[in-house]
């Protein structure tokens, strides 16, 4: 049981928006700030979006987040076929004194 | 661009020590966190902790009593050692470099993410 609460899966069809959301609590997403990644099966994590919307070099805007009080929320539009993948939130416990994970949502594009 | 490389023995019996090592190449050493984070298989990510140039630590608490970083900064590499593995320490393994930032006046908020990843190295436990 992952302390950072994700949905399982979502799907939308190509060209749609997709959300992925992350619970947490005060002492992890509501005081610090989330990263999120995308996992191909086989592959390392790649981080999309840090530290309140930023992105990596080559990570293209199509991908967002926001967050309200304890949990954050990750944005996909105009999906495509190759953001086919699963996603993680992460962020630090201030309480729990490590670095935590959301359990991962699979994205399937229709 | 910096890229890690990590090797290490991919099968280990019950109570053995698993040891792995992550080569850094194509950018500075210093002024990062590296990280280890693993993936049992089907799961998700777990974060074994960190360590930067020069040893300071920070451990997973779940499994601080078996874990140990270090860090070799003539040859930009660090590495974990897990002992007393279990078929429940079964995972992918993952070095990654990671990014601190502290906030506020009093440090009580931070960024952590990580970026690049090494290629990950399956290891079982299994008798």
């Amino acid at each position: 049981q992952s302390v950072l609460t994700q949905p399982p899966s979502v799907s939308a069809a190509p060209g749609q928006k997709v959300t992925i959301s992350c619970s947490g609590s005060r002492s992890n997403i509501g005081s610090n700030y989330v990263s999120w990644y995308q996992q191909v099966p086989g592959t390392a994590p790649k981080v999309l979006i840090y530290e309140d919307n930023k992105r990596p070099s080559g990570i293209p805007d199509r991908f967002s987040d926001s967050k309200s009080g304890t949990s954050a929320t990750l944005d996909i539009t105009g999906l495509q076929t190759g953001d086919e993948a699963d996603y993680y939130c992460g962020t630090w416990d201030s309480s729990l004194n490590t670095v935590i994970f959301g359990g991962g949502t699979k994205l399937t594009v229709l | 661009q910096v890229q890690l490389q990590q090797w290490g023995a991919a099968l280990l019996k019950p109570s053995e020590t698993l040891s792995l090592t992550c080569a850094v190449s194509g950018g500075s050493f210093s002024g990062y966190y590296w990280n280890w984070i693993r993936q049992s298989p089907g799961k998700g990510l777990e974060w074994i902790g960190e360590i930067n140039y020069i040893a300071r630590t920070n451990y997973n608490p779940s499994l601080k009593s078996r874990v140990t970083l270090s860090v070799d900064t003539s040859n930009n590499q660090f590495s974990l050692r897990l002992t007393s593995v279990t078929a429940a320490d079964t995972a992918v393994y993952f070095c990654a470099r990671g990014h601190i930032t502290i906030f506020g006046s009093d440090g009580s908020g931070s960024s952590r993410w990580f970026d690049p990843w090494g290629q990950g190295t399956l290891v079982t436990v299994s008798s």
